[in-house]
């Protein structure tokens, strides 16, 4: 992970929106990826974006891509108490490397 | 339910002891993965394999640790002489060659005592 930094946590209200960055150093990667995990479980992946786009969005979801500065975001709409999870930021060339997760709790 | 799958979920050993895990891919994916994952960090590559054939190995993998996919679908990875260190969650996952989506299934969670 140490190619790949975010924050390490963050607090929302519940219908809020949730932003969490991330920095990373592979400018060859082709894609970056969010994926959630919940206490005790796998990584679910949650979208990817390919490395010549800047904007993809899908749903709840808005990912951002500053190439130039190597920043991703992931934008969470309406934060649901579901949403409470840690959130890794990877990037590939054929393998993923991930960054050290946000802790994001949603509060009522 | 396709996805990716790993047996067991849960392992205790005593310092010393050979333990083996079991991951099945989704199928059709031909490209397999390995990772190791300790509290409070991120996943970390272990080894990958494209069918059969093992590609990479991270510094990680010391001598102790062997992994195996002989006939291009399941994989297993053996620690052999289990010392504290090793306890983790051992993630798999999987992807189809030149695809962009890699599936994890819910790991492995070894704890050695």
């Amino acid at each position: 992970g140490e190619d790949v930094e975010q924050s390490l946590f963050l607090s929302v209200r519940e219908g809020d929106s949730s932003v969490i960055n991330c920095t990373y150093t592979d400018s060859s990667s082709t894609y970056l990826y969010w994926y959630k995990q919940e206490p005790g479980a796998g990584l679910q992946l949650l979208t990817y974006i390919f490395s010549n786009m800047d904007m993809k969005q899908d749903q709840r979801l808005t990912v951002l891509l500053n190439k130039k500065d190597k920043h991703l975001s992931l934008r969470i709409a309406d934060t649901q108490t579901g949403d409470s999870a840690i959130y890794f930021c990877a990037e590939n060339d054929y393998k993923l490397s991930f960054g050290a997760g946000t802790t994001v709790t949603v509060r009522a | 339910d396709t996805g990716v799958s790993q047996d067991p979920r849960h392992k205790i050993t005593k310092r010393g002891q050979n333990v083996t895990f079991r991951c099945d891919p989704i199928s059709e994916h031909n490209r397999l993965y390995w990772y190791r994952q300790t509290l409070g960090q991120g996943p970390e590559f272990l080894t990958y394999f494209q069918n059969e054939a093992q590609l990479e190995k991270s510094r990680l993998l010391s001598d102790r640790f062997s992994a195996e996919r002989p006939k291009g679908s399941f994989s297993t990875l053996e620690i052999q002489r289990t010392e504290q260190g090793d306890s983790a969650m051992y993630l798999c996952a999987s992807s189809r060659q030149g695809a962009a989506e890699a599936f994890f299934g819910q790991g492995t969670r070894l704890t050695v005592v």
